[in-house]
């Protein structure tokens, strides 16, 4: 069965620390991982990896993606209490109709 | 920036009752998507929807479910018959059939 696994469920953590969210993945027909946000309503997309060892980045946000090891972390440097959210991690697989996988997610809490 | 709409946000219905929430995706995507997420859970793929027929379903996505588009911009889905384990934040979702896809905000159901 395919599942995505996200770590730690959740965390808690002073504005400028710097977090590290585990995304680890077991998906037969791999076609992409993605990061999304979500805070009170629609997940936003924050990255797509596709190809192993490229980090994507975006501001203090960035992201790598293992397709050997079967995973993906997403850092968030310098933490900002606008970063408190629930972080998910989608794999999409593309044995029909590219679907996505959700892990649980890591609700992140940024105190001031 | 385009986004996924979704009506009503918060809709409350009694067991046994027919709900239909309603979508509009992103105008020039061809791929819809319903997924649901259980207060507390991970976000379950339910349903998607290209060229006007369904996809592909999870097993979650049994008779008591339908999808339509009835007209160029809506994309709905109705529940027969709702029960209270029914109660969830449905999302919607668009693409043009590769990653990310986009999200509405989600309409929140209460069965009681």
């Amino acid at each position: 069965e395919d599942k995505v696994v996200q770590s730690p469920l959740s965390l808690v953590v002073h504005e400028g620390d710097t977090v590290t969210l585990n995304c680890s993945y077991e998906v037969t027909n791999f076609r992409s991982l993605l990061w999304y946000k979500q805070e009170k309503k629609a997940p936003t997309f924050l990255f797509m990896l596709t190809s192993s060892g490229i980090e994507k980045k975006s501001g203090r946000l960035s992201s790598i993606l293992d397709k050997k090891e079967l995973f993906s972390i997403l850092n968030i440097t310098a933490t900002q209490t606008g970063d408190s959210a629930v972080y998910l991690c989608a794999v999409e697989e593309s044995s029909g109709t590219y679907k996505y996988i959700f892990g649980t997610g890591t609700r992140l809490k940024v105190l001031a | 920036e385009p986004e996924v709409t979704q009506t009503p946000s918060h809709q409350v219905t009694q067991m046994g009752q027919e709900v239909i929430l309603r979508c509009v995706p992103i105008s020039n995507h061809l791929y819809f998507y319903w997924y649901r997420q259980i207060l507390g859970q991970k976000v379950e793929f339910l349903v998607s929807f290209y060229n006007n027929e369904i996809s592909e379903k999870s097993e979650i996505f049994d008779d008591q479910f339908s999808v339509e588009r009835p007209d160029g911009s809506n994309f709905t889905l109705k529940i027969r018959s709702t029960k209270l384990e029914d109660s969830a934040m449905y999302f919607c979702a668009s693409g043009q059939g590769i990653s990310p896809l986009h999200f509405g905000n989600g309409t929140r159901l209460t069965v009681t």
